[in-house]
């Protein structure tokens, strides 16, 4: 089966780094998307990965390694408003979206 | 201002009623897809359309029936709701033509319970 597994809760201090991970199992591998989602509101997209290797965009930076089925997303710089979960997602190889349940992050000033 | 809309915002059903979620897009987007998140669970895919006057079925149909007339609508049918079906609701599109582009768009969510 397929499966996506990311920690259900994380905390961290405003001003601080936090380090969100997602390790994945699926048929095929077409991208690794994380999306941000605040409380009440739609996913957002954060950021895409296919290639091995970090993608860094502003504060916040997402690494993959394909063969270690195995990503994380790295947010620097926290501030209160980051306070979110974020979500973990597959594009396998039948261009379907497998879903992670999400990290649910608290910041604490 | 381009997006995606969805109607109602929130609804609360009694069960056995038939109801219809609706869902609009603006950005030309040819693939459509409805979710449902419930707590503690990934999102789950309903039912999708890769182009208009084309429907698949995803993880979690049962109960559930969609059409895909036009490019821009998407709407997703409960024929007689249960309570299982109590959940968020959230329609996306993308472009589907590979690699970023395949990046999905949400709407804002339909929030129903089902009593």
């Amino acid at each position: 089966g397929q499966n996506i597994d990311q920690p259900t809760e994380m905390t961290a201090t405003e001003g601080a780094i936090v380090q969100i991970n997602c390790t994945y199992q699926t048929s095929g591998f077409n991208g690794l998307f994380w999306y941000q989602q605040h409380a009440g509101e739609a996913p957002t997209f954060l950021s895409y990965n296919v290639l091995d290797g970090l993608e860094e965009k502003g504060r916040f930076s997402s690494f993959l390694s394909r063969s270690k089925g195995y990503s994380y997303l790295l947010l620097k710089e926290l501030q209160m408003k980051d306070s979110a979960s974020y979500l973990c997602a597959v594009l396998d190889s039948n261009y379907q979206l497998i879903w992670g349940a999400g990290t649910k992050l608290i910041i604490k000033p | 201002i381009a997006g995606i809309t969805q109607a109602p915002t929130s609804q609360i059903l009694a069960a056995g009623r038939r109801m219809t979620l609706r869902c609009t897009q603006d950005m030309r987007h040819n693939a459509m897809y409805w979710y449902r998140q419930d707590l503690g669970l990934g999102l789950r895919l309903i039912h999708y359309s890769n182009t208009a006057g084309t429907t698949g079925k995803g993880e979690v149909p049962d109960g559930y029936s969609v059409s895909r007339a036009n490019t821009d609508d998407f709407p997703l049918t409960l024929a007689s709701a249960v309570p299982s079906q109590t959940s968020v609701y959230f329609c996306a599109s993308s472009d589907s033509k590979g690699l970023a582009t395949d990046t999905q768009y949400f709407g804002p969510g339909t929030r129903l319970t089902v009593l």
